[in-house]
């Protein structure tokens, strides 16, 4: 069954840079069938897209993040990552990582919450 | 981007209750639409792709219907485990967008 997990600090400070990671289990994040996708949730709101990465490295980011956010794979320690730079209030929510199939999230993590305070 | 509403934002209803939940494309999507159920404390779950395909394991109490701009979730018989919020997902293209979610309360 495959797993994905995500890790990283809870706690950011405002104008530093978020960064998690995603580690995939009992699966190949190399696989050609899938893309690999971070979404969010703020506290008690609804389901934002983040980004999408494919295991050759090609992105995609949603337009109100992008010139923000940096998502990177690591096929060598079937992982990926994702950076959120210049980070406020507004960017503190549950983190999850996912694998899409095209752009349908089939396995999700179980989420990481980021509080963004100083 | 493709724009996602749902309807109606929450929704009570008793055990047994048939509970339908719309969503409208801001433009036309054909099928591509997945519907997923969020438990409090827990990530996501897709119930449905492909507007109707219902994912392996999922009661055959939910089932999903619609093409182009408008789609519906159905819950023919509204289970205790059923209360919850529905999120509808355009995934017709990127930028992936979300509907704003149907919270399912117990009447």
């Amino acid at each position: 069954q495959l797993q994905l997990q995500e890790s990283g600090p809870g706690l950011v400070k405002p104008s530093e840079t978020l960064s998690l990671t995603c580690t995939v289990s009992d699966g190949s994040i190399s696989s050609s069938r899938y893309y690999w996708g971070w979404i969010r949730q703020p506290p008690g709101k609804g389901l934002e897209w983040i980004g999408t990465i494919y295991y050759s490295g090609s992105t995609y980011y949603n337009p109100s993040l992008k010139s923000r956010v940096t998502i990177s794979v690591d096929t060598s320690k079937n992982r990926f990552s994702l950076k959120l730079s210049s980070v406020t209030a507004a960017d503190t929510a549950v983190y999850y990582c996912a694998r899409q199939v095209g752009t349908t999230s089939d396995y999700w993590g179980q989420g990481t919450l980021v509080t963004v305070s100083s | 981007d493709i724009q996602m509403t749902q309807s109606p934002s929450s929704v009570s209803a008793s055990v047994g209750d048939r509970v339908t939940i719309t969503c409208r494309a801001s433009q036309g999507i054909s099928s591509w639409l997945a519907w997923y159920q969020q438990k409090p404390g827990k990530a996501p779950k897709v119930l449905v792709s492909a507007a109707s395909s219902l994912q392996s394991g999922v009661p055959s109490r939910f089932s999903g219907s619609g093409s182009g701009t408008d789609f519906t979730l159905t819950i023919s018989s509204l289970q205790p485990e059923d209360f919850a919020t529905y999120y509808c997902q355009q995934a017709n293209s990127f930028p992936i967008t979300f509907g704003g979610g149907t919270k399912v309360e117990i009447k």
